[in-house]
């Protein structure tokens, strides 16, 4: 099984400022199969991006994501209010999948 | 657009089973997979199973083998998710999310909190 583990925990920032959040996994994941999810409290996540570097639909330009074997990361270019929320990266090599233990953006 | 809309919540005894159901509108049910996935209180999000729902195959999570059932009823395009011998650890919120062969999940349900309580 392949874990996932994010860092940091919890990252304190402010409005305007850039995020930069790391999903690291325990083997490669092949052919990049890594997506990034936003949860805020009381709602289900909601896909950002998806083959680590492609944004879903209706996700703005400054949600960008990248990495490549063992390494990825988001990154939120100007933090707007609300994109304040728990992120999460989930890899989907096999179908049954794994997801990261969260970071959240505060 | 692609919807799921879940069961509301449920309040269990230990050892009981509870079924939640997912039923999905916007897209084409026969062609999609249905996921299960849980989230306990500040632990991380567990895939539990899914199911094929043209085919009715399924796969499931090992540690929940002996315990879980999941199954669609493609005239109302709804899934369902059954989980018996309910212990305390198995309070979360349980999620239903569709996959159309491409791995990522997308769209989610909005959930449903099953509390297992005496």
């Amino acid at each position: 099984e392949i874990v996932l583990t994010q860092s940091p925990g919890t990252l304190s920032l402010s409005p305007g400022e850039r995020a930069t959040l790391s999903c690291r996994a325990s083997q490669s994941v092949s052919s990049n199969y890594l997506a990034w999810y936003q949860q805020k409290p009381g709602q289900a996540p909601r896909l950002l991006i998806f083959g680590a570097s492609n944004r879903a639909t209706d996700i703005p330009d400054r949600f960008i994501g990248s990495g490549s074997g063992t390494d990825f990361t988001l990154f939120i270019s100007r933090l707007e209010p609300e994109d304040f929320a728990v992120y999460f990266c989930h890899q989907y090599v096999t179908s049954s999948g794994t997801f990261g233990q969260g970071t959240k953006l505060e | 657009q692609k919807q799921l809309i879940q069961s509301g919540p449920e309040v269990k005894k230990p050892g009981t089973s509870v079924k939640v159901s997912c039923k999905a509108s916007g897209f084409t049910f026969t062609t999609s997979g249905i996921h299960w996935v849980r989230q306990a209180r500040g632990q991380r999000l567990e895939w539990i199973g899914w199911i094929v729902v043209g085919t009715g195959s399924t796969k499931y999570a090992q540690k929940f083998q002996d315990r879980i059932t999941i199954t669609r009823d493609m005239s109302t395009s709804t899934a369902y998710l059954d989980l018996s011998s309910l212990r305390y650890e198995d309070t979360a919120v349980y999620y239903c999310v569709a996959d159309f062969w491409s791995g990522w999940f997308d769209p989610w349900g909005q959930g449903s909190l099953v509390t297992v309580s005496s």
